[in-house]
């Protein structure tokens, strides 16, 4: 089956700060998205980006499909976007099953 | 408010019964998932459904059941035959299994303890 890494595992940032995160993907998909998952376990739909470009306030992501990674950019980080971030991936032949990878870890601190 | 709802929220259960967890969505959509969340790690497909009264295994079925009676709902019953049960439930659904409309949405998950 496909194969999804996320770097880094870990990530601490201080108030303000920029970072990105990165997913690799070992195939084609047909689906690609970011979640938030928060202290209480929630999944927060983040973006739906099989390919392209999204910005969502702070936040945007660009997946380049041919090259199989996608990155999540956080900018002007705040406390509330610690928590976990997960990139999960549907091929064709998955019927609609997500492969989820092992997620980024964020903490920010004030 | 449309949205995915999953009960109990925590749940406590002795070896050797069997438990359901319950998932119900309102936003109309055909295709609904189980996922099993253990700590640290990313979330894995137990069961999913595409239609009613259909259902197929995914990565982690064995030890549980499900049941699609209705379009709006997707029970999962945690089995005793399930060797390491505690763990995050998390239910989701989305528009349609494939193609376009296959963004997933999560329910809020059920806590599983087994004492």
């Amino acid at each position: 089956g496909i194969q999804v890494e996320q770097s880094p595992p870990d990530l601490i940032l201080q108030e303000g700060a920029n970072s990105t995160l990165r997913c690799n993907f070992s195939d084609s998909v047909n689906n690609l998205q970011w979640f938030h998952q928060n202290p209480w376990g929630q999944l927060i739909n983040l973006f739906y980006i099989p390919s392209g470009t999204k910005q969502n306030g702070r936040l945007s992501a660009t997946t380049v499909a041919t090259e199989r990674y996608s990155l999540l950019y956080i900018s002007s980080s705040q406390t509330t976007d610690s928590g976990v971030y997960f990139c999960a991936v549907g091929t064709t032949d998955s019927w609609g099953k997500l492969q989820f990878g092992a997620g980024t870890q964020v903490v920010v601190t004030p | 408010d449309g949205g995915i709802t999953q009960s109990p929220k925590y749940l406590f259960r002795k070896e050797g019964q069997n438990v359901t967890l319950s998932c119900e969505q309102n936003l109309n959509h055909d295709a609904m998932y189980w996922y099993r969340q253990d700590p640290g790690q990313g979330l894995r497909l137990i069961y999913y459904s595409q239609i009613v009264n259909d259902f197929q295994k995914g990565d982690i079925a064995e030890g549980y059941s499900v049941s699609r009676e209705k379009k709006e709902s997707f029970p999962l019953t945690v089995t005793s035959a399930q060797k390491n049960p505690t763990a995050f439930y998390l239910c989701a659904s989305s528009l349609r299994l494939a193609g376009s409309g296959n963004e997933q949405f999560f329910g809020p998950g059920t806590r599983l303890t087994v004492l």
